[in-house]
């Protein structure tokens, strides 16, 4: 089964640090983008970040850059976030999911992981 | 706010046909980029719904389709049923600000 799982949320304090992860089973991660998304329960979604196939490039949202670093390990078919100096407003589910370039949409996505900073 | 911009609700009764605006600008939709559409359920993980302005991944009923023109995109429901019942979300590529966009999502209700 084509499937991306997400790990590693939690319950952080303000200024603290999370390491999330994303596990891809079922498909070669390094065919793909992967991207990270949040959503603040009961509200949008919001695009966090993305990594190309190779992890050549790299973008952060306003909201995170200089904070979050997406990375990669393409033999161990995983994604990571790196969160550091955590605000209130980064308490959101954290999702992660492939795209295969601009022109194709988010196809697969993982279930979520919950960060709550407090 | 967003910069894709949707109207955060409508509504529709079962069998009746809604469409779903995304308003962008020059450097999003209207550039050229890709136009994708998600739904997502109650307390689920969003899911494709359209790819590339209007192809529909495996398993989506033709019941839903997509267009564009301009620096604007929507999503067509018709024959609403309950299980359409959900938030939709549009998504593209903006060259300006270097970032990928969500629009802000629009919930959709079968009256």
């Amino acid at each position: 089964e084509v499937q991306l799982v997400e790990s590693g949320g939690g319950l952080v304090q303000p200024g603290g640090s999370l390491r999330l992860s994303c596990a891809a089973s079922g498909f070669t991660l390094n065919n793909y983008w992967i991207h990270w998304v949040r959503q603040v329960p009961g509200k949008g979604l919001v695009w966090v970040s993305r990594i190309k196939s190779d992890g050549s490039d790299t973008i952060y949202a306003d909201s995170v850059k200089g904070r979050f670093t997406i990375s990669r390990e393409n033999s161990k078919n995983t994604v990571f976030l790196q969160m550091n100096s955590l605000t209130g407003e980064d308490t959101a589910v954290y999702y992660c999911a492939r795209k295969a370039g601009h022109d194709y949409g988010m196809d697969v996505w993982g279930q979520g992981t919950t960060v709550i900073v407090s | 706010q967003s910069v894709l911009t949707q109207p955060p609700s409508v509504s529709g009764a079962p069998g009746q046909r809604v469409t779903i605006s995304c308003a962008g600008s020059s450097s999003n939709i209207g550039a050229g980029y890709a136009v994708h559409w998600y739904q997502q359920l109650p307390g689920t993980a969003p899911k494709l719904l359209m790819s590339g302005n209007n192809n529909r991944p495996s398993g989506v009923p033709d019941r839903f389709s997509g267009s564009r023109s301009g620096t604007s995109a929507s999503l067509a429901i018709t024959g609403l049923q309950a299980e359409d019942e959900a938030d939709y979300y549009c998504q593209s590529y903006d060259s300006r600000l270097s970032v990928l966009l969500f629009g802000g999502g629009t919930k959709l209700t079968v009256l």
